[in-house]
C-alpha cells in the first residue's frame, strides 16, 4: 500500500447507529487532517493532528469524534449523524503541521445518513 | 465575502485548448498557494504549489500568482481529455500557522 488509504469507501448508515471511518498513511509523515466535502461547497477542515495531538478542532460538533493512536492512522468516530452529515469524508497528511501546503489526500469515504 | 473565490463552472473546452483557471482571495496573509486535481470518486491530488508571488511550471502546467491583484490562475497547455477533472485552488498563510483555505472547485471537461 502506497500513499493515504481510507477504509471503508462507502458507508450507509441511520441516524442511531455508530461507525468508524479509517485513515492510514504510508508516507512517514506526522500530520493528518479530516476534512469534509459537500456538493458545491469548499473542503472544510473539521480535525488536525500533529505528532499524534490534536491541534485543531473546528468547530465539529460532538457526534464526530477523532482519534489518533499513532501518526500514521487516524480515526473517525460517528455517532447519532443527521442526514446533512451526508458527505464525502477525507484525510489527508504532510510531513508535519509546517508543511501544511503539501497534504496528500486518501480517496474519500462517501457517507449516506439516512 | 468568502475568503477564497472560485467559479465552479463548468467548464467545457476543445482537446488541444489552453485553459484558464482562476482564483481571487482576500487574505492578503496568504503565502502558500497550491492547486489540485480531483477526479470523480477520488481524493484531491496535488499538482503543484507556489510560495509568494510569481510563476511555477511543470510539464503542461503553469500556476501564476499575482498577489498585488489577489489573484491565481493555473494554465493547462495542449489539454487532454484525461485533464477531465474538478481543479481546486488553496491557500494558506504562513507555515503551520493557518488552515489551507480551499476555493469551491471549478469543473472542466476536455472534449476530444
Amino acid at each position: 500500500e502506497t500513499g493515504v488509504t481510507q477504509t471503508p469507501r462507502h458507508l450507509v448508515m441511520g441516524m442511531t447507529n455508530k461507525k468508524s471511518l479509517k485513515c492510514e498513511q504510508h508516507l512517514g509523515h506526522n500530520a493528518m487532517y479530516w476534512y469534509k466535502q459537500s456538493a458545491k461547497k469548499p473542503l472544510e477542515l473539521m480535525f488536525v493532528y500533529n505528532f499524534k495531538e490534536q491541534t485543531e478542532n473546528n468547530s465539529v460538533p460532538s457526534r464526530f469524534s477523532p482519534e489518533c493512536p499513532n501518526s500514521s492512522h487516524l480515526f473517525l468516530h460517528l455517532h447519532t449523524l443527521q442526514p446533512e452529515d451526508s458527505a464525502l469524508y477525507l484525510c489527508a497528511s504532510s510531513q508535519d503541521r509546517r508543511n501544511t501546503y503539501e497534504q496528500y489526500f486518501g480517496p474519500g469515504t462517501r457517507l449516506t445518513v439516512t | 465575502q468568502k475568503e477564497v473565490e472560485q467559479d465552479p463552472g463548468p467548464l467545457s473546452v476543445p482537446e488541444g485548448a489552453i485553459v484558464s483557471l482562476n482564483c481571487t482571495y482576500s487574505n492578503s496573509a496568504f503565502q502558500y498557494f497550491m492547486w489540485y486535481r480531483q477526479y470523480s470518486r477520488k481524493g484531491p491530488e496535488l499538482l503543484m504549489y507556489t510560495y509568494s508571488s510569481g510563476n511555477k511550471e511543470d510539464g503542461r502546467f503553469t500556476a501564476q500568482v499575482d498577489k498585488s491583484s489577489k489573484y491565481i490562475s493555473l494554465f493547462i497547455r495542449d489539454s487532454q481529455p484525461s485533464d477531465s477533472a474538478t481543479y481546486l485552488c488553496a491557500m494558506s498563510a504562513l507555515q503551520g500557522a493557518q488552515k489551507l483555505v480551499f476555493g469551491q472547485g471549478t469543473r472542466l471537461t476536455i472534449n476530444p
